[in-house]
């Protein structure tokens, strides 16, 4: 069955060090997500991308955010200078539509942890 | 602002017996909304996703309600496993479909 992969799966960094975490998402789905989840905490959601382009971004995603899909395959997040408060599982999704048919299937997570 | 409830309490209940969750929303007027289930350290799974114009929705021993004038969907499990034992993700899309909100979820223990 087609899952979601994400790499790695752990990552731990430096505050104020760039990090990229990567996404494989299913091979015919058309959107793609970003969330993040902090230990004992609700799962929220960072950032949409359909057809190239940012569909829809949440507060939390500000400037030291973005996103890419550099090629037919990954989807990437990046954060340019991580603070502590960054430290979360990031979790990718996709989905093959959007709306009422919008099943989402989320990857395995990065667990991020800034020291 | 938008909101959305689940009871943060965890619900401890005994094999074989019916689980039912609670998800309450405020200013929202969804066309629909899921459900998922989360197991420690891993990414939500899809359950179930029910329409507006739906008022129940089955699949297997899983069971939701939607109820649009309460602002509520109730979710259930019949006769309930130790392997049920997760938490439970309600989730609601914004006007634009774009964007998923979810609760903080339901933790749920079956005992055996």
């Amino acid at each position: 069955e087609p899952e979601v992969t994400q790499t790695p799966s752990h990552q731990v960094t430096q505050m104020g060090q760039e990090v990229i975490l990567r996404c494989v998402p299913i091979s015919n789905h058309l959107y793609f997500y970003w969330y993040r989840q902090i230990l004992g905490q609700k799962v929220e959601f960072l950032v949409s991308f359909y057809n190239n382009e940012i569909s829809e971004k949440s507060e939390i995603f500000d400037d030291q955010f973005s996103v890419e899909r550099p090629d037919g395959s990954n989807f990437t997040l990046k954060i340019r200078s991580t603070k502590l408060e960054d430290s979360a599982m990031y979790f990718c999704a996709s989905s093959e539509k959007r709306g009422q048919y919008n099943e989402q299937f989320f990857g395995p997570g990065t667990r991020l942890t800034v020291l | 602002s938008q909101k959305i409830e689940q009871n943060s309490e965890a619900l401890n209940i005994q094999e074989g017996k019916t689980a039912t969750l609670t998800c309450n929303y405020t200013n929202y007027s969804p066309a629909y909304l899921q459900w998922y289930r989360q197991d420690p350290g891993r990414g939500p799974v899809f359950l179930l996703l029910i329409r507006e114009n739906e008022k129940e929705k089955r699949k297997e021993r899983l069971k939701v309600t939607f109820d649009t004038t309460l602002k509520q969907s109730l979710f259930h499990i019949t006769a309930s496993q130790p392997a049920d034992s997760a938490t439970y993700l309600c989730a609601l899309e914004d006007t634009g479909g774009f964007k998923t909100i979810f609760g903080a979820g339901t933790r749920l223990f079956v005992k055996a």
